[in-house]
This record gives structure tokens, sequence and C-alpha cells, in this order.
């Protein structure tokens, strides 16, 4: 069974640019597999940032930008903020209906 | 404003039943293709399933750990999602969200499945 992998944990210090990945055990992730990322801060509803790869939800800051980087999908944050100390997960459509997110990565901004 | 709002969740035994609810608004429902993610407490999300429109042919997918037992519905009349849930385990403890197309997310109900 194939497993959707993500960082543990990253961090970054404020004004900096991260670059959190979502890749697969066996494989490379492409557009096909339509990539989407949310947020989540503790006790609250996940929030979607990017959906298809590099598509921005409504509201979210262009600081947060998507894209296949070699074999993996990207969630690159520039010119990161407090604020945006949170979990962040990627989801991938594995084809036949399914998704799968994968385990989350926890972003410290220090 | 889109709002999502749960309902449905509380305590049920193993083995039990539990139908949760999704009321949409704010945005055209019956267009949309609506899924419902899990959270078990203090892990990841967990993708449970999701049904299309009925334009796209109103047919439902299930994650693996759920097919077979539960069971995604929408009633465009209602504006209303619908996960049913039956025989129950305790690893299917969580709180459950309905996510609307791609962008919208509702708080969340919690399921607990103790004996």
């Amino acid at each position: 069974q194939t497993v959707v992998t993500q960082e543990p944990s990253f961090s970054v210090s404020p004004g900096g640019t991260v670059t959190l990945t979502c890749g697969l055990s066996s494989g490379s992730v492409s557009t096909s597999y339509y990539p989407s990322w949310y947020q989540q801060t503790p006790g609250q509803a996940p929030r979607t940032l990017i959906y298809s790869t590099n598509t921005r939800s409504s509201g979210v800051p262009d600081r947060f930008s998507g894209s296949i980087l070699g074999n993996k999908a990207a969630l690159i944050i520039t010119g990161a903020q407090a604020e945006d100390e949170s979990d962040y997960y990627c989801a991938l459509y594995m084809g036949s209906g399914i998704s799968v997110f994968g385990g989350g990565t926890k972003l410290t901004v220090l | 404003e889109v709002q999502l709002v749960e309902s449905g969740g509380g305590l049920v035994k193993p083995g039990g039943s539990l139908r949760l609810s999704c009321a949409a608004s704010g945005f055209t429902f019956s267009n949309a293709w609506m899924s419902w993610v899990r959270q078990a407490p203090g892990k990841g999300l967990e993708w449970v399933g999701r049904i299309r429109s009925k334009t796209d042919g109103g047919t439902t997918d299930y994650a693996a750990p759920v097919k077979g037992r539960f069971t995604i519905s929408r009633d465009d009349s209602k504006n209303t999602l619908y996960l049913q849930m039956n025989s129950l385990k305790t690893e299917d403890t969580a709180v459950y969200y309905c996510k609307g197309s791609t962008d919208y997310w509702g708080q969340g109900t919690l399921v607990t499945v103790s004996s």
C-alpha cells in the first residue's frame, strides 16, 4: 500500500522561506495526483490553502504557493509569519476515486 | 457567507450506528462534490469518502477502513450531506469534518465509540 509522506516537523525563522514536501513511499507525485494542502491550528478545523497543485484558495495570502519539485508536491511559504505556525497536511488523489492524506508537518516559526 | 454545520455526533457502543448530518449554506450545494474527513484524537487527517454532484453521477467513494460500513448520501432539496455509520469500532472515534468542494470546511462533530 502506497503511503503519502511528509516531514514530521520543520522550523523556519520569521521572514524566512520554507518548503514543505509531499511524496509517495513508492513512485513520484505529478499534477495527475491533484495535490492539495491544508493548514490546521490546534483545536480548529482545517483550512484549504492550495488545490490542484498550485491554485490558491480564496482569501489565502500569496506568500503560500504550491508546485511540483522533483518527484514531490511542495508547499512554499515565502516570508513566514508567526501566525503560520500550524500543522500542514497534503492530500493526493490516488485514482479510483480515492484520496489519501499525508501524516502532516508541524511547522514552528522561531 | 459559506457555512457547513455538522451535527449528530455523540457516544455510541462498539457495533452501534450513528448518522451525521452536515447542513450547507452560502454556496450552490447541488453542484458541489462533498466529502467527509475525520481526525482521531491527537492524530492527523484521514479521508473518509466523497459523493459527487448529481450532474456528475452522484456516485460515492470510500476509504478502505470504512468501505462497507459507512454510507454517504445527500439531499439537495435540504442542502444537507449525511454520513451513515454502521458496525462502529473503537478506532472510528474521531472528529468528523464535512468538506465542500475544494474550499469549504465545517467545524466538526465528535464521535466517540466506547463501551
